[in-house]
This record gives structure tokens, sequence and C-alpha cells, in this order.
């Protein structure tokens, strides 16, 4: 059974800072692998997807990397903002797999 | 541009009453899914279905009914609430189903007392 972690639960960053988000999974036969963002009270925004075939994917100051064989994705953000500032989920898609495993989510918090 | 519309978005309902939350997508996505998400166990599949007249379990598929009579509509029934189905409840569509880009409602606050 596919299990996506994601840690830490919480993290809080001066503005202007680059950073780090993790996700590990256990099962590397992925097709592929989302990052969404979620702000309170509100639904999931698709951030960025990356099919197993790729390495990386980049959308503005987004770029989100996939090491299949390490089990591990991480989602970089640049010179952070205030708008940054939500919930950070991922979720991966197994081959043969309707059934999506979702990650808990890291909490980010922009300090002004 | 409407993409995964949900209602109502706050409900509350007392213990043993039922009550159906609706899901549309307009973007023709065969996939459509139910999901709840409670603090510390992340979102968690109630049903899914790959297309009209196709429905199948989740992870957590007690409770609650699914039918999927139209590509555009999937309704999720809970037939007697419990106080344990209190969540926040989200709809989700894809294309195919298989890991494609997932496309989320803004969700339903259901509580039941």
């Amino acid at each position: 059974k596919q299990e996506v972690t994601q840690i830490p639960a919480a993290l809080s960053v001066p503005e202007g800072e680059n950073l780090v988000l993790n996700c590990s999974f256990t099962d590397s036969a992925i097709y592929n692998l989302q990052w969404f963002r979620q702000d309170p009270g509100k639904g999931l925004t698709s951030l960025l997807l990356i099919q197993s075939s790729q390495r990386e994917q980049t959308s503005g100051r987004l770029n989100a990397s996939l090491d299949k064989s390490s089990g591990r994705s991480t989602l970089y953000i640049a010179a952070s903002q205030p708008g940054d500032s939500a919930t950070y989920l991922c979720r991966v898609s197994n081959f043969g797999n309707e059934k999506l495993t979702f990650g808990t989510g890291t909490r980010l918090t922009i300090i002004p | 541009n409407a993409g995964v519309t949900q209602t109502p978005k706050f409900q509350v309902l007392k213990t043993g009453q039922s009550m159906t939350l609706q899901c549309a997508q307009d973007m023709n996505h065969e996939y459509m899914s139910w999901y709840r998400q409670d603090p510390g166990m992340g979102l968690r599949l109630i049903h899914y279905s790959v297309g009209a007249g196709i429905t199948d379990q989740g992870e957590v598929p007690n409770g609650y009914n699914v039918s999927r009579s139209t590509t555009e509509d999937f309704p999720l029934r809970l037939l007697s609430a419990a106080p344990s189905q209190t969540s926040v409840y989200f709809c989700a569509s894809s294309y195919l189903g298989k890991g494609e880009k997932l496309f989320f409602g803004s969700g339903t606050q259901l509580s039941v007392l």
C-alpha cells in the first residue's frame, strides 16, 4: 500500500527566503505526482504535475522535482511572499491504480 | 469558466437525517471522485467513477452512496448521518483517472450533531 509523508507538518520562514517542501512515498512505481496548495476554507488548487518520466517541472517561482528511486519529491519556492502562505499537499498515482494517495500536507507561513 | 461546482458550502444535520451533496463539472471529465478531509488524516477517497453508469468504492465508503447518471454530475448521498461523518467534503474530477491532473471543487463543510 502506498504511503505518502510530508515533513514537516508546519513551517514558518521570513519573506524573501527560498524554501523547500518535501513529499516522500514508499512505492516508487508511480504514474505521476501532483502538488497542490490549499488556502483556509478553500479547495485544492493544482500547482504542478510531474510525470514519472520527468525529473522536474517549473511554473514561475515554483519548481518541483521527482526522484523515484529515492521515493521523494520536493517543491522549491523562490523568493517567498506572504501570499504563498497556505497548506501544500502532494498526491501520488500508482500504475494501474485508480485510487490516488495524498500526503497530509505542510502548512507554510511566510512572515512579513 | 465554472470548473467543479459543489453545493452546499455549509450544512448542519442532525444524527439520522439524510442529505445529498451535489457536484457538477463542465470539463467533460470521465473521472469524478469524492474525498473527505479530516484534521491529521489528510484526504481520503470515499467513492469514485470513471464514467456515466460506473462507480466504485474508495478507502472509506461506508455510510455513503453515489450514482453517475450523467458525465457532468456525481452526487454523494448520506442516508443516515452520523457524527463521525462531520468533515469537509471535496469533489474532484479529471480526464481518464489514472493520475491525470485533478481539479477540485471548493468543498462542503458538514457538521452532524
